[in-house]
């Protein structure tokens, strides 16, 4: 199992920019999240999903949008990047069912707004 | 409010000294809390949650209910230790709440 794969690893935009983080898990699982980490901070949820079909905003969705047409991949888009989403992006996924379990990260992709 | 708090931000230790990495929460209701940590070029990942009162690589967490804290706790600190260590809550929509982490430096 590779389990929580991100892709890129590291990406500089200009402000304006486009661009879709890429994140999938190969664990069968039914719960994905994106997080952002911010020097200093704690993890900030920006969407989530509990299955094929539905997502639904955390406590930081403006400026990103995502998808989850696949149990698999929940890609996560920034339309109009802004030096203020210059941050180190998380994906993660969780398999939940009565007790609450725990959530797999994957490695991070580094983002910078110019 | 719910929230988690993580006073320090950085916490050094020689080997051999005991650790405690602090974490208070504000929640009402029954707290789920969980301790996960970062490893130098690893990923996040779990550590240890208050629910299976477990004991993993030595470290420990209780829940103190009173004191609204789960402060994680280690008796004698290995150099194999140091990471980021964040307290997380989950909230009354079943999601997690990050703490800001503290930074665990153990020297030898």
């Amino acid at each position: 199992n590779a389990g929580v794969t991100q892709t890129p690893k590291f990406r500089i935009l200009k402000i304006g920019q486009s661009m879709t983080l890429q994140c999938a898990q190969d664990m069968n699982h039914n719960y994905m999240y994106w997080y952002r980490q911010d020097p200093g901070m704690g993890l900030k949820l920006i969407y989530y999903s509990v299955g094929a079909g539905i997502t639904d905003k955390g406590e930081v969705p403006n400026g990103y949008n995502v998808s989850r047409s696949t149990t698999e991949d929940f890609p996560l888009r920034l339309e109009l990047a802004a030096p203020s989403q210059t941050s180190v992006y998380f994906c993660a996924s969780e398999h939940t069912g009565g007790a609450r379990n725990e959530q797999f990260f994957g490695p991070g992709t580094r983002l910078t707004v110019l | 409010a719910q929230r988690v708090t993580q006073p320090e931000k950085l916490l050094s230790v020689f080997k051999g000294a005991p650790v405690e990495l602090k974490c208070n929460y504000s929640y009402s209701g029954s707290p789920e809390l969980f301790w996960y940590v970062q490893y130098s070029r690893q990923r996040l990942q779990l550590l240890l949650r208050h629910i299976s009162r477990e004991s993993i690589k030595g470290f420990t967490a209780d829940l103190n209910k009173g004191e609204t804290s789960f402060h994680l706790k280690k008796p004698f600190a290995q150099e194999e230790d140091s990471a980021m260590y964040y307290c997380a809550l989950e909230d009354n929509t079943d999601k997690l709440i990050f703490g800001t982490g503290t930074r665990l430096q153990v020297f030898p």
